[in-house]
């Protein structure tokens, strides 16, 4: 089983709709959670990160986690063509390190 | 805004050749880390460091590898002997702190080509 797992994609979604991007984890100590927006070529840029049960927004991006599921999503509102991308769930342990799942590629279509 | 930079931005060499991928970490963090990305592949962690040693690295950071801090700016990733395999994105990260829920602020990364 892979540590962390993300919905397998790609992911197309007209432009104002919601998408929505998924992730499990296998170790039940994972403290910490983070999505990552990464465009090809890019580094990965950090859009969410939440720590505790419940939903957590910001803006059009809604994270939210359930560590007795071991799961955690991202919502993204309205979406826009520029939100096109790869979107990566990371989860952290101790001492920093992330662990990465492969990615969800998503595409707004205009 | 600080950042995080890396030299080069990309970097071609031959197989069995040394290379070193420098990273200026923001200047009041603490704690750095390397990751790869092979390309089509998922983000992959290396090693992290933590004063002017290693915390902790993955099976991918053999004895081929090594990370140093030569002076207060910089943190370099050596690979000593390249391998086709080693081709790959890296990148350096740095936080102000090792707690799991600080934010890891990524540099633009170094493409690596070994041919």
């Amino acid at each position: 089983q892979k540590e962390v797992e993300q919905n397998s994609g790609p992911l197309s979604v007209p432009e104002g709709a919601i998408a929505s991007l998924n992730c499990t984890y296998s170790d039940r100590v994972s403290q910490s959670f983070f999505w990552y927006r990464q465009y090809s070529g890019k580094s990965p840029e950090l859009i969410m990160s939440i720590y505790s049960n419940g939903d957590k927004e910001d803006g059009r991006f809604t994270a939210q986690l359930n560590k007795a599921s071991q799961y955690v999503s991202l919502l993204i509102r309205d979406s826009q063509p520029s939100d096109s991308a790869t979107y990566l769930c990371a989860v952290t342990t101790n001492a920093g390190k992330s662990t990465f799942g492969d990615g969800t590629t998503l595409t707004v279509k205009p | 805004e600080p950042e995080v930079t890396q030299t080069p931005s990309h970097q071609v060499t031959q197989m069995g050749q040394e290379v070193i991928l420098r990273c200026v970490p923001i200047s009041n963090h603490l704690y750095f880390y390397w990751y790869r990305q092979i390309l089509g592949q998922k983000v992959e962690f290396l090693v992290s460091f933590y004063n002017n040693e290693i915390s902790e690295k993955s099976e991918i950071f053999d004895d081929q590898f090594s990370v140093e801090r030569p002076d207060g700016s910089n943190f370099t990733l050596k690979i000593r002997s390249t391998k086709l395999e080693d081709s790959a994105m890296y990148f350096c990260a740095s936080t102000n702190s090792g707690s799991m829920y600080n934010e890891q602020f990524f540099g633009p990364g170094t493409r690596l080509t070994v041919l």
